[in-house]
């Protein structure tokens, strides 16, 4: 089945600093990738949607600038978080769809604490 | 916007079925789905439904969806310790990006 990783899987950051997150497909063309932030015994909420080669579309409450969204290839995107913050700490996942298909392939998840 | 509704807490007796319940708003659901998370890790598709269809069953799993009230269901039978995870429905719009949107998900405690 097709796999979507996520690099790291987890990290310590400290408080200004910045953070890049990786997610790719491995063995598909994800035209479509979603990034998500869980807290601790909630749900995922949507962050934003990116379509490859176009500018993300975030969900509402998500600053853009904060939370900067590449996607510059069929099997990459990524998510930087800016000036990180203590309650920037989450679990960070990223899901991608190759259009067409009614499936939408979760990553591991990106465990951030930032000290 | 779009809203997804779950109960938060299960318990059930190790053999017994278990019956989640999820309720959602959006009228434009194209597929439904049902997500298992163990403690610590990411999601694992168990089953989905496309909006047209009533039920699905796949092995211990069964997927009930009425339409009109906006309401699936997802029965696991025989259920074992090994369910014991946090279950999560879903729905995606037929909007242009056809995003997905997480219900609150459910606790699922299996007593041995």
């Amino acid at each position: 089945g097709a796999v979507v990783s996520q690099h790291p899987s987890w990290v310590i950051c400290k408080s200004g600093t910045s953070v890049k997150i990786e997610c790719r497909s491995l063995d598909f063309q994800a035209t479509t990738m979603f990034w998500y932030r869980q807290f601790p015994k909630q749900s995922l909420m949507l962050m934003a949607t990116s379509n490859e080669g176009s500018k993300a579309t975030y969900e509402q409450g998500v600053e853009k600038d904060k939370f900067l969204i590449n996607h510059a290839s069929l099997t990459l995107s990524t998510l930087t978080v800016t000036s990180a913050h203590p309650e920037d700490s989450s679990f960070y996942i990223c899901s991608a769809r190759d259009r067409g298909y009614y499936e939408q392939y979760f990553g591991p998840g990106t465990r951030l604490t930032v000290t | 916007g779009e809203d997804v509704e779950q109960s938060l807490f299960l318990s059930v007796r190790e053999g017994d079925s278990s019956v989640i319940n999820c309720t959602y708003t959006d009228s434009s659901s194209t597929y439904l789905y049902w997500y298992k998370q163990e403690p610590g890790a990411g999601l694992q598709l168990l089953t989905y439904i496309f909006s047209n269809m009533d039920m699905k069953q796949d092995q211990r799993l069964t997927v009930l969806l009425n339409k009109k009230d906006k309401h699936l269901s997802l029965r696991i039978a025989d259920t074992q310790t090994g369910d014991s995870a946090i279950y999560f429905c879903a729905e995606r719009n037929g909007g242009g990006y056809q995003k997905v949107t997480f219900g609150t998900g459910t606790k699922l405690q299996v007593i041995p």
